[in-house]
């Protein structure tokens, strides 16, 4: 499985919103299963889980953040951008056939 | 509240072993699979391997596959991953993850460890 297709980067002023991209293909991003999540790193951190199956948020995970899908293409929005959502965002689609990950490359949200 | 602790990494010599163990507290272990997934210094991450609860299915990436051997002893509630044959590739932070479960965030990593690194050089 090769990667997932990401920015390397974005930027946007507090208060805005910005949006990330995941490009994949018909056997990951764009499957049947809806398998697509985002995570969120800060620097010499963990992974966070942002949103999983396309567009849901985990307990605690503010609403600021979405997801959504169209094709082989995911997207991650982050709407009113504060200082402490700059990290790294990954976007990752589960392919249930062999019970595994692909990740994207990673992309890094400045707030500037 | 969940934790993963990752322990055993190092500085190791090409083609060495290391062995890395993730103890888990806060959830019933024994019910969750189980990953492994590292990131090479300044890079993205890297899906490693799966165990199930039961240990019945293990998948591998084909980058470690015939090196590397993951287990779990749900009586300590520890994952464990045996690495072989070490390269200068295999140089990451390695960390621990839970799958969500079946009725929520199942194709998802949902909590992961905060990592241990392994350096692979002579």
């Amino acid at each position: 499985q090769s990667a997932l297709t990401q920015p390397a980067s974005v930027s946007g002023s507090p208060g805005q919103s910005i949006t990330i991209s995941c490009t994949g293909t018909s056997s990951d991003v764009g499957g049947a299963y809806k398998y697509v999540s985002w995570y969120q790193q800060h620097p010499g951190k963990a992974p966070k889980l942002m949103i999983f199956d396309v567009s849901n948020r985990p307990s605690g995970v503010s609403n600021r953040f979405s997801g959504s899908k169209s094709g082989n293409t995911a997207s991650l929005t982050i709407s009113g951008l504060q200082a402490e959502d700059e990290a790294d965002y990954y976007c990752s689609s589960y392919t249930s056939s062999s019970t595994s990950w692909v990740f994207g490359g990673g992309t890094k949200l400045t707030v500037l | 509240e969940v934790q993963l602790v990752e322990s055993g990494g190092g500085l190791v010599q090409p083609g060495g072993s290391l062995r890395l163990s993730c103890v888990a507290s806060g959830f019933a272990f024994s019910s969750f699979s189980m990953s492994w997934v590292r990131q090479a210094p300044g890079k993205g991450l890297e899906w490693v391997s799966y165990i199930s609860s039961t240990s019945s299915t293990i998948y591998y990436a084909d980058s470690v596959k015939g090196r590397f051997t993951i287990s779990r002893d749900n009586a300590r509630n520890s994952l464990y991953l045996q690495m072989n044959s070490l390269r200068a590739e295999d140089t990451a932070v390695y960390y621990c993850a839970r799958r969500g479960s079946l009725y929520e965030a199942a194709g998802s990593l949902d909590y992961w460890g905060q990592g241990t690194l392994v350096t692979v050089s002579s």
